[in-house]
């Protein structure tokens, strides 16, 4: 089955405590991505990748790293987490090249909360 | 970047239809609308999208306005579990490496 998956699906945290959430695609998509999402505030993409070794900031990169380095993983990094972190994240990937205007792929979200 | 204004929420009863507004006045030539919904305790999934003409898919109709500055969501038939939140979305068919989605429009359906 086509799926986005996301390891965890909730992680509880102390604050300054580096950790990896998990973001893994099996259907050989070029793009990948990273959002979070708060009540009020919508979705707001943190950083997102054209394909292997190529990643970019979107709108909220602050306080977030991430690695591409094979196509079908896109990790997102917290290496100092403050409690502003305490989000739902959602990773989410698609094909690009000729179709460009294919539908992202959401995995079914994290919730992060950061003491 | 062209943005689009959706109101924050709408009702509609069961088995009736069910029109979402999108406003995008400052919509380009290259921009399609896309529509994704949300249902609870999940990731959003993609709905239908559209350039110009209007669009029917098994889930839902797009129809699009003359001047493109306007889109509407149809769907036919509503039913409890259409109840989500439904974003719609501009991507820049020359651009399409950030994709921003707005708040939505939370859709109450009622039995």
């Amino acid at each position: 089955e086509a799926q986005v998956t996301q390891n965890p699906r909730y992680l509880i945290t102390v604050t300054g405590k580096k950790l990896t959430v998990t973001c893994s695609q099996n259907m050989n998509h070029e793009y990948m991505s990273w959002y979070r999402q708060d009540p009020g505030l919508g979705l707001r993409q943190i950083y997102y990748s054209m394909n292997v070794e190529v990643t970019d900031k979107g709108d909220v990169p602050e306080g977030y790293k991430v690695s591409r380095k094979e196509k079908r993983n896109f990790p997102l990094i917290l290496e100092s987490p403050s409690p502003n972190q305490t989000s739902l994240y959602f990773c989410a990937s698609r094909r690009t090249g000729a179709t460009y205007n294919s539908p992202l792929h959401f995995g079914n979200g994290t919730r992060l909360t950061v003491t | 970047d062209a943005k689009t204004t959706q109101p924050n929420s709408m009702e509609s009863n069961e088995e009736e239809p069910v029109h979402l507004p999108c406003n995008h006045s400052t919509i380009s030539g290259t921009d399609y609308i896309h529509w994704y919904r949300q249902l609870p305790s999940q990731g959003p999934e993609y709905v239908i999208h559209g350039l110009t003409s209007n669009v029917n898919n098994r889930m839902a109709s797009l129809a699009i306005a003359e001047d493109r500055k306007s889109s509407t969501l149809i769907l036919h038939r509503a039913t409890l579990r259409d109840a989500a939140v439904y974003y719609c979305i501009l991507r820049d068919e020359d651009r399409d490496d950030k994709i921003i989605f707005g708040k939505g429009t939370r859709l109450h359906i009622l039995p």
